[in-house]
């Protein structure tokens, strides 16, 4: 299995701009996660998907952030506009059912100039 | 509410050496716990878990970790270092049982020098 993809792996843009990332989970997986890293905050769960539907995004900064699942095979995080405070590592994850071992993907490092 | 606490932010090891790295939790319920490490430029990869039963769980690479319920620990173990294992490692715990969020701790940076 090739484990969760995301893309890009890197995103340089300007302050204001749009930003999309995407993640493909596991096949098979019914639960994803978007997480966000940084050096102050460490690892933050951002939201939590059960078969395609947001279960807990209590971890969504503000409204700038949005996430979508269209189907089981991908996802997007959104952030419009994007602000300097949100260069970050975010990371996706999936894992087979909710409560099991959770499989991360590479991360998509974010520079927001 | 869950918390983790990893003692230390870093710890510098020779190659060759024991290395523990710690990890206290607080919790009023019972727990899962997990050590995750990340390599650099990686994600992060599970190296081992405590759901239940035998408190000593042990990974492929040689790492162990006792879950000690008394003093609320779940402290990483290896013998003997390798150059390789130079990452970061994190420790999370969840409530036992369904979905719960993944509270992870701030991490203790490993290096592993020769």
């Amino acid at each position: 299995d090739a484990g969760v993809i995301q893309s890009p792996r890197h995103e340089v843009t300007e302050m204001g701009q749009e930003v999309t990332l995407r993640c493909k989970p596991i096949s098979g997986h019914n639960s994803l996660f978007w997480y966000r890293q940084t050096m102050m905050r460490g690892l933050e769960l951002l939201i939590y998907f059960n078969n395609n539907v947001p279960i807990d995004d209590s971890g969504m900064p503000e409204d700038r952030f949005s996430a979508k699942m269209p189907n089981a095979s991908f996802s997007t995080l959104k952030i419009q506009p994007s602000e300097p405070r949100d260069s970050a590592v975010y990371f996706c994850a999936s894992s087979l059912d909710p409560g099991e071992t959770q499989y991360f993907g590479p991360g998509t490092r974010l520079l927001v100039l | 509410a869950q918390s983790v606490t990893q003692l230390d932010s870093q710890v510098p090891v020779f190659e060759e050496a024991p290395v523990e790295l710690r990890c206290n939790y607080s919790s009023s319920v019972s727990v899962y716990l997990f050590w995750y490490v990340q390599y650099p430029n990686q994600g992060l990869q599970l190296l081992l878990k405590y759901l239940s039963g035998s408190t000593l769980v042990e990974s492929i690479n040689g790492f162990e970790a006792e879950f000690n319920k008394s003093q609320t620990s779940f402290h990483l173990r290896k013998p003997s270092v390798h150059i390789s294992d130079t990452a970061e490692y994190f420790c999370a715990v969840t409530p036992s049982g369904g979905y719960n969020k993944l509270i992870f701790g701030a991490g203790t940076r490993l290096a592993v020098h020769p």
